[in-house]
């Protein structure tokens, strides 16, 4: 499946580095999410883009910074991030915000905070 | 809170049909039900979903209750692929707010057996 695609697939990073996972999708959609799904707990949401303006900031910690510069892209700008910022981080796509679009999913980049 | 009810886990036969229920006494006319399923290490997967009517697709059937409080999907012919987290999830403006957005819960653990 190559609708959306995320790198890198794996990362790890010290406390005190700046990185940047890339979502990418192929499918035409206008709107982009970020989740995150921690070890035995539900995937939760982080960031909504719609036509690539923020409309939901699930009350996420400012050392995670989204950016959105178009409909295809989004980006997730780390630093200073925490060892309980281990996780999988997950980029989804859907052609709408509204309640009958589904979501396409990104395989996830593995994220190791030491 | 997802405002739906699963149980934690199931277990199936190979080439066997599969029922998950799920029960969502809460939901209300504008909710649309949800299925996605998240196979181990990998993002989660849209399976179906629906309003009122049942709905069929390549992957699976969902059988949604005359009254709407609860939700069956079936997999017509389980295989091992098939073993995966299965996640039930209302989507609309009472659960999601603006967004619509999909709040996962536990979901039901489908092992697949030979």
């Amino acid at each position: 499946e190559t609708g959306v695609t995320q790198t890198p697939r794996h990362l790890v990073m010290g406390m005190t580095n700046k990185k940047s996972l890339k979502c990418e999708q192929h499918l035409g959609h206008n709107a982009m999410y970020w989740y995150k799904q921690s070890a035995k707990k539900p995937l939760e949401l982080m960031f909504v883009y719609n036509f690539k303006e923020q409309t939901e900031n699930n009350s996420v910690p400012s050392r995670f910074s989204p950016e959105c510069p178009n409909s295809s892209h989004l980006f997730l700008h780390l630093h200073t991030l925490q060892p309980e910022d281990s996780a999988l981080y997950l980029c989804a796509s859907s052609q709408g915000v509204g309640a009958s679009y589904e979501q396409y999913f990104g395989p996830g980049t593995r994220l190791t905070v030491t | 809170d997802a405002k739906t009810t699963q149980p934690n886990s199931m277990e199936s036969n190979e080439e066997e049909p599969v029922h998950l229920p799920c029960n969502h006494s809460t939901i209300s006319g504008t909710d649309y039900i949800h299925w996605y399923r998240q196979l181990p290490s990998q993002g989660p997967e849209y399976v179906i979903h629906g309003l009122t009517s049942n709905v069929n697709n390549r992957m699976a059937s969902l059988a949604i209750a005359e009254d709407r409080k609860s939700s069956t999907l079936i997999l017509h012919r389980a295989t091992l692929r098939d073993a995966a987290v299965y996640y039930c999830i209302l989507r609309g403006l009472n659960y999601g707010g603006a967004t619509n957005k999909l709040i996962f819960g536990t979901g039901t653990l489908l092992a697949v057996q030979p």
